[in-house]
C-alpha cells in the first residue's frame, strides 16, 4: 500500500513558466513534508519541507502548499529553469518517526 | 571534507557472494538511513539505526545485515546477493534534533549482481 503518491511520472514545462508537482498521501498520522531535488548520478538533496501546521512555505522560486484535509500537497517552482531539470520526490514522516516514505518521484524537464 | 560518502560508487558482483556497502558521515549525526532505489518504486527504506549499536528494520530488509559499531559509519551487507538486489543503494544522516530534520544522502552505489 503506497502511503506517498506521485501520480505524474514526468512534467515538461517551458523555461520561464511555472512547474506545479503534486503528492498525495494516505496516512493520517504524518505531520511533516519534505521535497527532494536528484540529479543523474547524484543522491537526493533536500530542497524545501512544511509542517502540518502551516497550510505554505516558501523559499526563493520554490513554495511548498499543503491542504490537509485533501492529504495533498504541492511544489511550486516560479519562474521555472533549464536547471530545475531533474526528479524530484516527495516524502513525509509523522509523530516522533525519523523515518521518511518517499513518493516515485516525478521527473520534471524545463526546455530552454 | 565534511559531508557523507559512499563506497563503492559502482560494483559488479555475482549471485552468491557477499558484498558490503560503505557509508561513511562526518557530522556525527544519530540517526543513519539504507534505501534502495528502484525503477517505479522510489526510495525505500532497508535498514536504518539511531545510534551506534541501535538498528531497525525498514520497509525492504529481508536479504540484507547492518551493524553500526561506530556513529559514523553505517554499512551495508548483501550476505548471499540475489538478481533482485541489483538496485542504487543511498545512505542518509540526520540530527537528532526531533524528527522534523531533513535526511542528507550520499551520492549513492550503483550495484549490479549478475
Amino acid at each position: 500500500d503506497q502511503q506517498v503518491k506521485q501520480n505524474s511520472p514526468s512534467l515538461s514545462v517551458q523555461e520561464g513558466r511555472i512547474s506545479i508537482l503534486n503528492c498525495d498521501y494516505t496516512n493520517s498520522m504524518f505531520d511533516y513534508f519534505l521535497w527532494y531535488k536528484k540529479y543523474p548520478a547524484e543522491g537526493p538533496t533536500f530542497l524545501i519541507s512544511i509542517s502540518s501546521i502551516k497550510d505554505k512555505n516558501e523559499d526563493g522560486r520554490f513554495t511548498v502548499f499543503l491542504n490537509k484535509s485533501a492529504k495533498h500537497l504541492s511544489l511550486h517552482i516560479v519562474p521555472s529553469q533549464p536547471g530545475d531539470s531533474a526528479v524530484y520526490f516527495c516524502a513525509a514522516s509523522g509523530g516522533s518517526n525519523y523515518k521518511l516514505t518517499f513518493g516515485k518521484g516525478t521527473l520534471l524537464t524545463v526546455n530552454p | 571534507d565534511a559531508g557523507i560518502t559512499q563506497s563503492p560508487r559502482y560494483k559488479i558482483t555475482e549471485t552468491g557472494r557477499q558484498v558490503t556497502l560503505m557509508c561513511h558521515q562526518t557530522w556525527s549525526h544519530s540517526y543513519m538511513f539504507w534505501y534502495r532505489q528502484d525503477l517505479g518504486h522510489g526510495l525505500r527504506l532497508i535498514y536504518y539505526s539511531a545510534a551506534a549499536d541501535i538498528t531497525d528494520k525498514g520497509e525492504v530488509p529481508d536479504g540484507y545485515v547492518v551493524s553500526r559499531s561506530k556513529t559514523e559509519n553505517f554499512p551495508l551487507t548483501l550476505e548471499s546477493a540475489t538478481r533482485s538486489q541489483t538496485s542504487v543503494y543511498f545512505c542518509a544522516s540526520t540530527e537528532d534534533r526531533g524528527p522534523h530534520q531533513p535526511q542528507h544522502f550520499g551520492d549513492g552505489t550503483r550495484l549490479s549482481i549478475l
